[in-house]
């Protein structure tokens, strides 16, 4: 079965420093997968999601960036935290949007960033 | 882009009654739209879905309804118990759009004893 990892669980920085969260996807080959974001209480927003290796795109313009250097592997990173960037970050996958539609989302343990 | 609203963002229910939530997108080409339940500081986890070719979808004690023409679908939760208490997210996503949703804005579930 697939397994979604994300670490670290919680994460407390000063403003101004770097970022980096990773997730890791086990038990598929090939899969989507996305960055949100869901502030204190509020909804999800997507941040970025990537259909393959090196393949990025990015919602929302802001100072957070992503990369996915092996096929499993996704990382959120920033050069230079902001107090706007704390929030629960959640990553997800699904298997590839082919002929059948739509599939599943399926969402990791997520990280929760406090920036002071 | 896809646009969807979700109503109410607070449900307040007895145990034992029905909670419904509904949600209205804008983009006619939508033909996914899974629900996601959502406990205090935990990941969203999926419910149940339901696929534009179907009008109506059951599990147990939670079902969803879509109506294409109007656009529009429901969450239905029967026998509501102290456990169904959390945030509840609709979304919609359609085919060739790299699998992305479109998320509502949540609803919080409270169902008291």
């Amino acid at each position: 079965s697939q397994t979604i990892h994300q670490w670290p669980a919680t994460l407390v920085q000063p403003v101004g420093s770097p970022l980096s969260l990773e997730c890791t996807v086990e038990g598929t080959s090939n899969p989507n997968l996305y960055w949100y974001r869901q502030a204190a209480g509020r909804g999800l927003q997507l941040l970025f999601y990537s259909v393959g290796i090196g393949q990025i795109s990015s919602e929302v313009p802001q100072n957070l960036s992503a990369s996915r250097p092996q096929d499993r592997q996704f990382i959120l990173s920033s050069k230079k935290l902001l107090l706007s960037d704390s929030g629960f970050y959640l990553c997800a996958w699904s298997v590839p949007d082919q002929a059948g539609g739509p599939h599943e989302q399926y969402f990791g343990p997520g990280t929760r960033l406090t920036v002071t | 882009g896809e646009n969807v609203e979700q109503h109410p963002s607070t449900l307040s229910v007895q145990e034992g009654d029905s909670a419904v939530i509904k949600c209205t997108y804008s983009d006619s080409a939508s033909n996914y739209f899974p629900w996601y339940k959502q406990e205090l500081g935990k990941r969203p986890q999926l419910i149940i879905d339901i696929r534009s070719n179907v009008g109506e979808k059951k599990d147990q004690r939670i079902a969803v309804t879509l109506n294409k023409t109007a656009k529009h679908f429901s969450l239905h939760i029967t026998e509501t118990q102290p456990e169904d208490s959390a945030v509840y997210f609709c979304a919609a996503a359609l085919t060739g759009g790299g699998n992305k949703l479109t998320f509502g804005t949540g609803t919080q579930l409270k169902v008291e004893l």
